[in-house]
């Protein structure tokens, strides 16, 4: 079966643009996980889905950025004033969900989004 | 709030040798899942093994295993008969059980496998 994809895989913007990356998920997750990666770290965690809904986007790291999942499969994160520290690459990963287990988290390939 | 610690940037390890990456970790959870991923450079996050604090028994999955040792607070990725396609970056990380799984992750390893 397709694994999570997203588009775009690169993405070079000047500052100060709107930008938008999108995620498509494992068929049937209702969980949806958006996760930043810069240069040399770990991801670190931006928003979760689940289903239409954020249940928890305490890592957003301020206004310019805001996610949707309209429908509950294909989300979008949207950056607005793009500023050069948000480059990094971004993660989208997608698990069963429901509380009270542990899911594993898939991950698509990442969108590399450089602001120049 | 959770933590992990890794505290080797990076390794080396022959061909068809074994190897240990090291992970430690934090948190004030009753409840809890670790688990490896493995980056290439491709980029792509791939899922190696997962290991539940309640479970008593060591993960493994193929030529990885998971060493936990909950008292220590440990859960090291033991990878047997190491192969060129091993060479990555290596992330523990952790969730939270009984609720949403937002996963906390360490820096990561780069372990080289050498011919």
């Amino acid at each position: 079966g397709a694994g999570v994809s997203q588009t775009p895989s690169n993405k070079v913007t000047e500052k100060g643009k709107y930008v938008e990356l999108r995620c498509d998920p494992i068929s049937g997750h209702t969980a949806l996980y958006w996760y930043r990666q810069s240069l040399g770290q770990g991801p670190e965690f931006l928003i979760y889905f689940q289903g239409t809904g954020a249940a928890d986007d305490s890592g957003l790291p301020n206004d310019r950025f805001f996610a949707v999942r309209p429908e509950g499969s294909v989300s979008t994160l949207k950056i607005q004033r793009t500023e050069r520290g948000d480059s990094a690459v971004y993660l989208c990963a997608s698990s069963r969900g429901g509380r009270g287990t542990t899911d594993t988290q898939y991950f698509g390939p990442g969108t590399r989004l450089t602001v120049l | 709030a959770q933590k992990i610690t890794q505290t080797q940037p990076g390794m080396f390890v022959q061909e068809k040798e074994a190897v240990t990456l090291d992970c430690t970790y934090d948190t004030s959870d009753q409840s809890y899942g670790l688990f490896w991923y493995k980056q290439p450079s491709s980029g792509e996050m791939i899922f190696l093994i997962y290991q539940g604090s309640y479970d008593e028994q060591n993960a493994t999955e193929g030529r990885y295993s998971l060493n936990f040792q909950k008292a220590r607070k440990s859960a090291n990725l033991v990878i047997s008969a190491s192969q060129l396609g091993d060479s990555a970056m290596y992330f523990c990380a952790m969730t939270p059980s009984g609720g949403y799984q937002k996963v906390t992750f360490g820096t990561g390893t780069k372990l080289q496998v050498i011919p």
